[in-house]
């Protein structure tokens, strides 16, 4: 079945750090995958996704590409910001299957 | 535009009672999926209504029903509450469209807080 493993929390960093949040997949067929972000006391929000290989999503300054040859779609942002501090989610989704499966979450901290 | 919206906020049940929870999906949207998120972990698919019918579920006991109402509104009722089933219930609606493709972004509601004592 799919899964998603992402790199464990929490992560505390300070403003302006470089920040990067592993996540990789095993899924069939082709799927897409999505970072949901989670700010505290709140649903998930979809950040940014990528339907195919190569493709790279990018929103608020986050950044991610679905690698396919290291079934991976890892989490960056150059600069980080107090306002970023938030549990944040990878998630996929297969062509065959109508559910997200999500990993763990990684709780991430920035400090000013 | 009115995004997802969930009630109630919060709920206090205790073991062995039932508990029904509501979403209004986004304005334009046909299909309500419901997750179980347990403190500290990612959110579990619990199943997906579409045209009124559960289309997929997920690994969770019969104790778990799903309705989805013609305005394309859904409740989730949980019987024989355990403890184990206090989680922030999360309602997705997405949109299926005239072909019948999977548009697969989900967009979340606030939650439901179901604490079970």
């Amino acid at each position: 079945g799919n899964s998603v493993t992402q790199m464990e929390g929490p992560v505390t960093l300070s403003e302006e750090a470089f920040l990067t949040i592993n996540c990789t997949y095993t899924a069939t067929g082709y799927p897409s995958l999505f970072w949901y972000v989670q700010y505290p006391g709140e649903g998930l929000q979809l950040l940014l996704k990528a339907t195919k290989a190569d493709d790279k999503g990018s929103n608020k300054g986050f950044e991610a590409t679905y690698r396919k040859e290291t079934t991976s779609f890892h989490l960056e942002k150059g600069s980080v910001q107090v306002s970023d501090s938030a549990v944040y989610f990878c998630a996929l989704s297969s062509s065959n299957d109508y559910k997200l499966s999500f990993g763990a979450g990684t709780t991430v901290t920035v400090r000013a | 535009d009115a995004g997802v919206t969930q009630s109630p906020t919060h709920l206090i049940k205790t073991r062995g009672q039932q508990v029904t929870l509501r979403c209004s999906p986004k304005s334009g949207h046909d299909t309500v999926s419901w997750y179980q998120q347990a403190l500290g972990q990612g959110p579990q698919f619990i199943f997906q209504y579409y045209e009124e019918e559960e289309r997929q579920r997920g690994n969770f006991p019969d104790r778990f029903s799903g309705h989805q109402f013609p305005n394309y509104s859904s409740e989730l009722n949980v019987n024989a509450l355990l403890l184990g089933d206090s989680a922030l219930y999360l309602c997705a609606s997405s949109l299926v469209g005239a072909s019948g493709s999977i548009y697969n972004e989900q967009f979340f509601g606030p939650g439901t807080r179901l604490t079970v004592l």
